[in-house]
């Protein structure tokens, strides 16, 4: 199992291009996570997915956008960056609810520039 | 009031010492909780889940407190090994984690 794979690992962007983060999750969990950290910050959630064709929105979802056509995969779209959007961004799954306590694997984050 | 709250630290302290993080969370229906450990530049990993009966690991131990809605971290006779961010995490209902800001622990020799 390969887990939780994150592409690129790195990324300089100019103002206003757009740009595909690709999460893929080979254990075939329900449930996955694009979450954003900020220097010296915690993790805050963009979007979610229970399940694929099913998406909502987190706590900082303006200026992304998600899908799920898959259970394996769930890419975070950038339309127009901006460099407010400059942040290191991790994907994370978990198995399938009714499985509470058992862990998120993440996988190793994008560190995006926007400049 | 965010939804996972943390002492952002840091918390410096000496080999051999005990230290303690607590984390409150503001939705009483939230259903399970967790402490993550976060290394510099790293993916988070999970250190404990934490039980309504509080649990322990080694030199680390975990409570959760409903009525208060806080969850807490001990961690005795601390190792160099253990500087890091520690994560409170708090899955508030169908598997939507939320994460706290994360409690910086320093420990010098």
């Amino acid at each position: 199992n390969a887990g939780v794979t994150q592409t690129p690992k790195f990324r300089i962007l100019k103002i206003g291009q757009s740009m595909t983060l690709q999460c893929t999750q080979d254990m075939n969990h329900n449930y996955m996570y694009w979450y954003r950290q900020d220097p010296g910050m915690g993790l805050k959630l963009i979007y979610y997915s229970v399940g694929a064709g099913i998406t909502d929105k987190g706590e900082v979802p303006n200026g992304y956008n998600v899908s799920r056509s898959t259970t394996e995969d769930f890419p975070l779209r950038l339309e127009l960056a901006a460099p407010s959007q400059t942040s290191v961004y991790f994907c994370a799954s978990t198995p399938p609810q009714g499985q509470e306590n058992t862990e998120a694997f993440f996988g190793q984050g994008t560190r995006l520039t926007v400049v | 009031r965010k939804e996972v709250e943390q002492d952002p630290g840091p918390f410096n302290v000496p080999e051999g010492a005990t230290v303690a993080f607590n984390c409150t969370y503001s939705n009483s229906a939230s259903q399970s909780f967790f402490w993550y450990r976060q290394d510099c530049r790293k993916e988070p990993k999970l250190l404990m889940s934490v039980y309504s009966s509080g649990n322990e690991d080694g030199r680390f131990t975990a409570q959760l407190n409903r009525a208060s809605q806080y969850i807490s971290l001990l961690i005795r006779d601390s190792k160099l090994s253990d500087s890091a961010t520690y994560l409170c995490v708090v899955n508030t209902g169908f598997q939507k984690l939320v994460f706290g800001t994360g409690t910086r622990l320093l420990v010098s020799p």
